[in-house]
């Protein structure tokens, strides 16, 4: 079946460095992709999202890049804050299909 | 503006019991899907909600059953309880037909005993 997985569990960054997260996917017809932030005890926050008409797309502080060839996608945030400690999942979309698929996600921790 | 609202934010229930969870979605929002997030896992789809209707339905037994009032809020209610369905469940709220960006509700933290 579907899997969405992340290629780390843990990212330890150092205030200020940019950080990178990485996710895998399995689903070639996936073609939305979305990009959360779940804090302790609380309901996972969106931060941003890209379809597959797209490779590259830019928040505030956040870069999301798909790659349809190799079927990754990464997240990049400028100049980690400790605020943005927090466990980030990706979660894939398919047409026809209404639920977003989540992998297991990854734990960022900031080092002041 | 107010976001996705759940509750309650948390419950204990016994094996055995019954429970209804309930999700009021983001303002001029009309799609609202119920996720289970386990422990140290990512969340998994229960099933959605559109136009009063249960639109798609996740791997979840019968006992997991739901229903959407005209102003769009939502139950989710789970039969029979396990202990294995303590865990938090989420409602995302979502507009119209299609994948768009889902808002989730902070989660109603669910232990069985």
């Amino acid at each position: 079946g579907e899997s969405v997985g992340l290629h780390l569990p843990t990212l330890s960054v150092q205030e200020g460095d940019n950080s990178i997260i990485n996710c895998a996917y399995s689903n070639s017809a996936s073609d939305y992709f979305i990009w959360y932030k779940q804090e302790s005890g609380k309901g996972p926050q969106f931060i941003i999202d890209i379809r597959s008409n797209m490779d590259k797309r830019q928040g505030q502080r956040v870069t999301v890049l798909l790659n349809k060839t190799v079927k990754h996608l990464s997240l990049q945030i400028a100049a980690t804050q400790p605020g943005d400690s927090a466990v980030y999942f990706c979660a894939e979309g398919s047409p026809n299909d209404y639920k977003l698929s989540f992998g297991a996600g990854t734990t960022v921790t900031v080092r002041a | 503006d107010a976001g996705v609202t759940q509750s309650p934010t948390h419950l204990i229930k016994t094996r055995g019991q019954q429970v209804t969870l309930r999700c009021s979605p983001k303002s001029g929002h009309d799609t609202v899907s119920w996720y289970q997030q386990a422990l140290g896992q990512g969340p998994q789809f229960i099933f959605q909600y559109y136009e009063e209707e249960e639109r798609q339905r996740g791997n979840f037994p019968d006992r997991f059953s739901g229903h959407q009032f005209p102003n769009y809020s939502s139950e989710l209610n789970v039969n029979a309880l396990l202990l294995g369905d303590s865990a938090l469940y989420l409602c995302a709220s979502s507009l119209g037909w299609g994948l768009t960006e889902a808002f989730f509700g902070q989660g109603t933290r669910l232990t069985v005993v």
